[in-house]
């Protein structure tokens, strides 16, 4: 079946450190992949996207390129803040059968803490 | 905007109590989702309805029941909880490929 693996976690890093969390997936068809960020106390928002090969997705600094040849999906950001602290989602959705809903294959979640 | 709207927002029951999680958006989406995420697990499927009047089972849907009360509406019920049921449960709705979630709900079951 689909799934997503994300690296272990959780990540601390120092303010303005480079941010690389890892997101690889195995999926039947084509997916379209996200990045989902939850802060504290808080639901799920989306972070960025990308919907096919190659399209880099990008929001508040973060990027990440879909990688169809390596099934990868990493999260990158320059200089990460201690407002990036958060749980951080790589998932997949894949649309049946060309109807308009599908389901989200979520990673594990990597914790990401930044200090000042 | 509310967007996606959960209640209540805590529970605490005990083993064999009844309960139901309500679910509402008002962004005029077809389908409605329940998740629940637990540590180290991410968030799991455990329902879905695609539109009004449809609901499959997710990857984990035993011990829950779902009804889809109108396009608004998608309520989540555990007719007798059990601690493995401890966990936080978010309810979601789409538009195409992008979910839409609430704040979720923390259910502890003793």
């Amino acid at each position: 079946g689909d799934s997503v693996t994300q690296m272990e976690g959780p990540v601390t890093l120092s303010e303005e450190a480079f941010l690389t969390i890892n997101c690889t997936y195995t999926a039947t068809g084509y997916p379209s992949l996200f990045w989902y960020v939850q802060y504290p106390g808080e639901g799920l928002q989306l972070l960025l996207k990308a919907t096919k090969a190659d399209d880099k997705g990008s929001n508040k600094g973060f990027e990440a390129t879909y990688r169809k040849e390596t099934t990868s999906f990493h999260l990158e950001k320059g200089s990460v803040q201690v407002s990036d602290s958060a749980v951080y989602f790589c998932a997949l959705i894949l649309i049946a059968g060309g109807t308009s809903y599908g389901k989200l294959t979520f990673g594990q979640g990597t914790i990401l803490t930044v200090h000042p | 905007n509310a967007g996606v709207t959960q209640t209540p927002k805590f529970q605490v029951l005990k083993t064999g109590q009844s309960m139901t999680l309500q679910c509402a958006q008002d962004m005029n989406h077809n389908s409605m989702y329940w998740y629940r995420q637990d540590p180290g697990m991410g968030l799991r499927l455990i329902y879905y309805s695609a539109s009004e009047g449809t609901t499959d089972k997710g990857e984990v849907p035993n011990g829950y029941n779902v009804s889809r009360l109108n396009k608004r509406e998608f309520s989540l019920r555990l007719e007798s909880a059990a601690p493995s049921q401890t966990s936080v449960y978010f309810c979601a709705s789409s538009a195409l490929r992008e979910l839409f979630f609430g704040e979720g709900s923390r259910l502890t079951v003793l």
